[in-house]
């Protein structure tokens, strides 16, 4: 079954509305989570690390203050995507290692922005 | 900086085997990883080989590593249609769980 869990799995939203995506570890403590954003027929580009307790990490070119991060226990990492523009409409997923190295992933939330 | 390449298509029959190949560049990845994305679906973790070994065989699926010439393939025995995806290889970054992904493999199976 399923060890991470992401909700929505699909959300479409207004042109300048904010949306929240869950993902959360099912069986295991993940003080790390990541997020990863794939644009159709292309691979996935992490955006951002989630740390528990501690400030998000977010890759080159990725807007903190659009894409905001919240870690907010061991099994639960939030992205919200602010002020959301169709630009933005994409696939995001997340992910948590477990064991340090299993890298399991949610099912990933189609957001379309409209 | 780390980078994943990939194929990007590969057309078999059902019943042959699919060998899917990826190189990639950062030395130290100590876990490379193989996952398998249906349409409009998440990832699913296929299998992982650690960089100490040379083979790993899990069912249908046999994973090789050449780690000198930091090249891996997937082989899928027996190819079936519920095998059509795009298939991704990643390598992790410094074990952080971090993952750098290549192109994707669109894995097409004719009947």
């Amino acid at each position: 079954g399923a060890v991470v869990s992401q909700h929505p799995s699909w959300v479409i939203c207004k042109s300048g509305t904010s949306v929240k995506i869950e993902c959360r570890s099912l069986d295991f403590q993940a003080t790390t989570m990541f997020w990863y954003r794939q644009f159709p027929k292309q691979s996935l580009m992490l955006m951002a690390t989630s740390n528990e307790g501690s400030k998000a990490t977010y890759e080159q070119g990725v807007e903190k203050d659009k894409f905001l991060i919240n870690h907010a226990s061991l099994t639960l990492s939030t992205l919200t995507v602010t002020s959301a523009h169709p630009e933005d409409s994409s696939f995001y997923i997340c992910s948590a290692p477990r064991d340090g190295f299993e890298a399991f992933f949610g099912q990933g939330t189609r957001l379309t922005v409209v | 900086g780390e980078d994943v390449e990939q194929s990007l298509f590969l057309s078999v029959r059902e019943g042959d085997s699919s060998v899917i190949n990826c190189t990639y560049t950062d030395s130290s990845s100590t876990y490379l990883y193989w996952y398998k994305q249906e349409p409009g679906a998440g990832l699913q973790l296929l299998t992982y080989i650690f960089s100490n070994m040379d083979m790993k065989q899990d069912q249908r699926l046999t994973v090789l590593l050449n780690k000198k010439d930091k090249h891996l393939s997937l082989r899928i025995a027996d190819t079936q249609t519920g095998d059509s995806a795009i298939y991704f290889c990643a390598e992790s970054i410094s074990n952080t769980g971090k993952l750098i992904f290549g192109q994707g493999t669109t894995l097409q199976v004719k009947p």
